[in-house]
Parts: structure tokens; C-alpha cells; sequence
């Protein structure tokens, strides 16, 4: 089954430190790659999407994305606290439809002050 | 404000009671999505319309009746609601025409007792 694969966490980093999230999913022919990040309670907030292989760098953030290896990581630099919260990965697999995502479970990032 | 919005952000109701959710966007997207999220804060998606035509149907109990009166509205009727029903109910949309990034309403948490 095509799936996509996260690291459950939490995941606890100090503040300033660079907080690495990584993801990986199982369908080789997959184009289109997503980080959504979701506080407790709130709902999925788009922060990047990738579709080439390298780094996409949007302020802190930077995606990287590997389609040889099938995984796709979320690099977040000097962490805040206000970055606490659930990342979710995010890929369109091959033969799903242009249009469906399919989600990881997401990893919880806690950024200890 | 532009964004996708949803009502009722919270609804309790009793098992085998029928309900609707409403969701409109104000971006000028052409496709919208329902997506459940459990417990466990998986999200998956449950149904997709482009420009008012249904092209995602995933497997969902025929409870659940999604309804696209127009490109900027997608409602989700369910009847005979059961226990297993009770979960937070995310609106999306994306652009589509080649662009597939999906922005999400703030969610309705429906609970069934």
C-alpha cells in the first residue's frame, strides 16, 4: 500500500537549535511534496511544498527533497518556541489523482526555551 | 478576509441523528475537499470536487453525502450518525489547474454521544 511515513516523536529540541523533520514515502513515482504544520487544536497551515529534488528555503524553513532516496525533510533553523506543534508531511502519490494528499501521521516538535 | 470557512465549528449530537456541515471559499479555487481527522490526529482525505463534479471518493460509509452546489461551496451531510463518527471534519481547497497546494478551514469537531 502507497503510504507516507513520519517519525511520531515528539520530537524535543532546544530554542535556537535547528529542528530536523523527516518523511518518507513508499511510491517512487510521486511529483508533489507538502509540510503543513498544525498547533493543538487548529487546523493544517500550508509552510512549503517542494516538486524538485534540493532545497527550497522560504525564512527559517527549508524543504529538501530526495526522490531517489523517497524522502522529503523539513529543516527549521533557530527554533522558537512558537514553533511547538505537529508537522505533517504531505505527498501526492502517483496514480491517487492529481489532486489527493496523502498524509503522514506527523511529528510533534516541542522547542524547549 | 479570503480563507475557507466552515459552520458549525462545533456540533453535538446523539447516535442516529442527521447533520450537516457547510463549508464555503472565498479564494476563486476550483477544487474542494473533506477530510477527517481521528483521534490520533490522522488526517485522510474523504471526498474531492473540481468545479462542482465529484473526482475523489474514498472509501467512505454511503452515510456521508457530500453536495457541491457551486465551485465555492462543498457541504457534508451525514445520516444516522454512530459513535465513530465523532472526529474533527476539515474543509480544503486548492486552486487546481495544475496547482495543488490545499489551504484548510478551521475545522468542525463533531461529537456524537
Amino acid at each position: 500500500q502507497k503510504e507516507v511515513e513520519q517519525n511520531s516523536g515528539p520530537l524535543s529540541v532546544p530554542e535556537g537549535a535547528i529542528a530536523s523533520l523527516n518523511c518518507t514515502y513508499s511510491d517512487r513515482g510521486s511529483q508533489s511534496f507538502f509540510w503543513y504544520r498544525q498547533y493543538s487544536g487548529k487546523s493544517p497551515e500550508l509552510i512549503m511544498s517542494i516538486y524538485s529534488n534540493g532545497d527550497k528555503e522560504d525564512g527559517r524553513f527549508t524543504a529538501q527533497l530526495n526522490k531517489a532516496s523517497q524522502y522529503v525533510s523539513l529543516l527549521i533553523r533557530d527554533s522558537q518556541p512558537s514553533d511547538s506543534a505537529t508537522y505533517l508531511c504531505a505527498v501526492i502519490l502517483s496514480g491517487a489523482g492529481s489532486y489527493q494528499l496523502t498524509f503522514g501521521k506527523g511529528t510533534k516538535l516541542s522547542v524547549i526555551p | 478576509d479570503t480563507a475557507v470557512s466552515q459552520t458549525p465549528k462545533y456540533l453535538v449530537t446523539q447516535m442516529g441523528n442527521d447533520k450537516s456541515i457547510k463549508c464555503e471559499q472565498n479564494l476563486g479555487h476550483d477544487t474542494m475537499y473533506w477530510y477527517k481527522q481521528d483521534s490520533k490526529k490522522f488526517l485522510k482525505i474523504m471526498f474531492s470536487y473540481n468545479n462542482k463534479e465529484l473526482i475523489i471518493n474514498e472509501t467512505v460509509p454511503n452515510r456521508f453525502s457530500p453536495k457541491s452546489p457551486d465551485k465555492a461551496h462543498l457541504n457534508l451531510h451525514i445520516n444516522s450518525l454512530e459513535l465513530g463518527d465523532s472526529a474533527v471534519y476539515f474543509c480544503a481547497s486548492s486552486q487546481g489547474r495544475g496547482s495543488y497546494e490545499q489551504y484548510f478551514g478551521p475545522g468542525t469537531r463533531l461529537t456524537v454521544t
